[in-house]
């Protein structure tokens, strides 16, 4: 069965770097995003991407945040100057005939 | 506002027992999914409700959808201790939001053996 991957599963950071976290999607699913669950709380939208670009933001996902299709099967999320509260687990979604598939997660920890 | 709120917050159970768990939210949708969370691990999607549906089984699983009450249950019939796990609805408002999941806070299941 066709699964989303994420690299990697687990990263440490110090406070003020540049993290970015990759997801490879379903083959043929057109719809990516990206969502983020802080240790205790409930799954949080941040973004979705189609043909190319952003469609759909929340208000999380602010400048130091950013998405990228650098070619045909990798999508990034990238946050330029993480911050404490950026410590979350983050997971990686394809859609394709209006079911999502979700990616083991990375856990992203600021120091 | 809160969308996709589920109750209880956390089920204790004994294995062999039935587990109910609610969801209720609050604006229109094209379809109600349930996940499942083993602790600090991956969402495991569990069923696909649609707006035109009224219930749906997989399994141990059952799903029903009252979209004049914005509502949905997920049963699961003869737990097992391994259906230890957070149980979270998500709701897909689909439109220009085609795929994006609003989830909720989720149930804390635990089924002892």
């Amino acid at each position: 069965e066709p699964e989303v991957t994420q690299t990697p599963s687990h990263q440490v950071t110090q406070m003020g770097q540049e993290v970015i976290l990759r997801c490879v999607p379903i083959s043929n699913h057109l719809y990516f995003y990206w969502y983020r669950q802080i240790l205790g709380q409930k799954v949080e939208f941040l973004v979705s991407f189609y043909n190319n670009e952003i469609s759909e933001k929340s208000e999380i996902f602010d400048d130091q945040f950013s998405v990228e299709r650098p070619d045909g099967s990798n999508f990034t999320l990238k946050i330029r100057s993480t911050k404490l509260e950026d410590s979350a687990m983050y997971f990686c979604a394809s859609s394709g005939s209006g079911l999502d598939y979700f990616g083991p997660g990375t856990r992203l920890l600021v120091l | 506002s809160q969308q996709g709120e589920e109750d209880p917050q956390a089920l204790s159970i004994q294995e062999g027992e039935n587990a109910t768990m609610n969801c209720s939210y609050k604006t229109s949708i094209n379809n109600l999914q349930w996940y499942r969370q083993n602790s600090g691990r991956g969402l495991v999607h569990l069923i696909l409700i649609r707006s035109n549906e009224r219930e749906k089984h997989s399994g141990r699983l059952r799903v029903t959808l009252d979209t004049s009450k914005k509502s949905s249950s997920l049963l699961i019939t003869a737990s097992r201790a391994a259906d230890t796990a957070s149980y979270f609805c998500a709701t897909d408002a689909g439109g220009t939001s085609y795929g994006k999941l609003t989830f909720g806070q989720g149930t804390i299941l635990t089924v002892h053996p």
